[in-house]
C-alpha cells in the first residue's frame, strides 16, 4: 500500500488553542481517509477526502487535501478535552482494499 | 448487533498456550480485516477476508497465525505458541466492501497479554 508519514507525532497543547496534523506521501494519492482513536478506544471513521484541493469541514474539524494530493491535513480549531486521541490518516481509492495508516500523532489537551 | 464485536475483550494466558480471538462483523459487510495494535503504536495489517474469495494473509507474522472466517460472516484469530510479542490489542474491522475508499468499521478490540 502507498506510504504516509505523519507529523507530528506527539502533540501537547493547552485547552482552547488550535491543533494541526499534517500527513504527507511521496506519491500522489487517490484519496484519503482519517480515523479518531480515543485512549483505550478504537479507530473511528472521521471522513474521506477525494478531490484536489477539498476542504471539509465537521464542526470545529476541518480537513484540507493538497492540490497536488500528496498531503493532507486535519486542523482542530479551539481545542477541548473532548478531542484527546489519536489522529491517523490512510490513503485510499487506489484499487488496493488494504488500508495503510500512518503512525498517527497522539493528541493531548491540558485543561 | 450495530457495531463489530469481538470477543473476548481482554485476554490473559501463559507463553506457550493457544489463543482464539473471535469477532462478529456488521450485518452485511462482506470485507473483515484483522489488525494488531501495540502499545501506543499504529496498526498493523494481518489479514483480509472478503466474501468468499481466499483470504490475503500476507501480513501475519508468523505460521503460528491463522485466521478464519466461517459463512462469510464471524471470523477467528488464532494463535498457537502464544510469545510475549504477541502481546497487543487485536482489532477487526469489517466494510461493506473490499474496496478502499469504503470506511472501516472497528470493534473495541480484544487486550492479549502473554504472561
Amino acid at each position: 500500500g502507498q506510504q504516509v508519514m505523519q507529523i507530528p507525532q506527539y502533540q501537547h497543547v493547552q485547552e482552547g488553542e488550535d491543533f494541526t496534523t499534517y500527513c504527507n506521501s511521496s506519491t500522489t494519492l487517490s484519496n484519503i481517509q482519517w480515523y479518531k482513536q480515543r485512549p483505550g478506544g478504537h479507530p473511528v471513521f472521521l471522513i474521506q477526502l477525494v478531490k484536489s484541493g477539498e476542504v471539509k469541514k465537521q464542526k470545529r474539524l476541518t480537513f484540507q487535501f493538497g492540490e497536488a494530493k500528496k498531503n493532507s491535513s486535519l486542523h482542530i480549531t479551539a481545542t477541548q478535552t473532548t478531542d484527546v486521541g489519536t489522529y491517523f490518516c490512510a490513503p485510499s481509492g487506489a484499487g488496493s482494499y488494504q488500508l495503510t495508516f500512518g503512525k498517527g500523532t497522539k493528541l493531548s489537551v491540558i485543561p | 448487533g450495530a457495531g463489530v464485536s469481538q470477543s473476548p475483550s481482554n485476554k490473559v494466558t501463559e507463553k506457550g498456550k493457544d489463543v482464539e480471538l473471535r469477532c462478529d462483523p456488521i450485518s452485511g459487510h462482506t470485507a473483515l480485516y484483522w489488525y494488531r495494535q501495540s502499545l501506543g503504536q499504529g496498526l498493523e495489517f494481518l489479514i483480509y477476508f472478503q466474501g468468499n474469495s481466499a483470504p490475503d494473509k500476507s501480513g501475519l507474522p508468523s505460521d503460528r497465525f491463522s485466521a478464519e472466517r466461517t459463512g462469510g460472516s464471524v471470523s477467528t484469530l488464532t494463535i498457537q505458541r502464544t510469545q510475549q510479542e504477541d502481546s497487543a490489542v487485536y482489532l477487526c474491522a469489517s466494510s461493506w466492501t473490499g474496496a478502499d475508499n469504503q470506511p472501516q468499521h472497528f470493534g473495541d478490540g480484544t487486550r492479549l497479554s502473554i504472561l
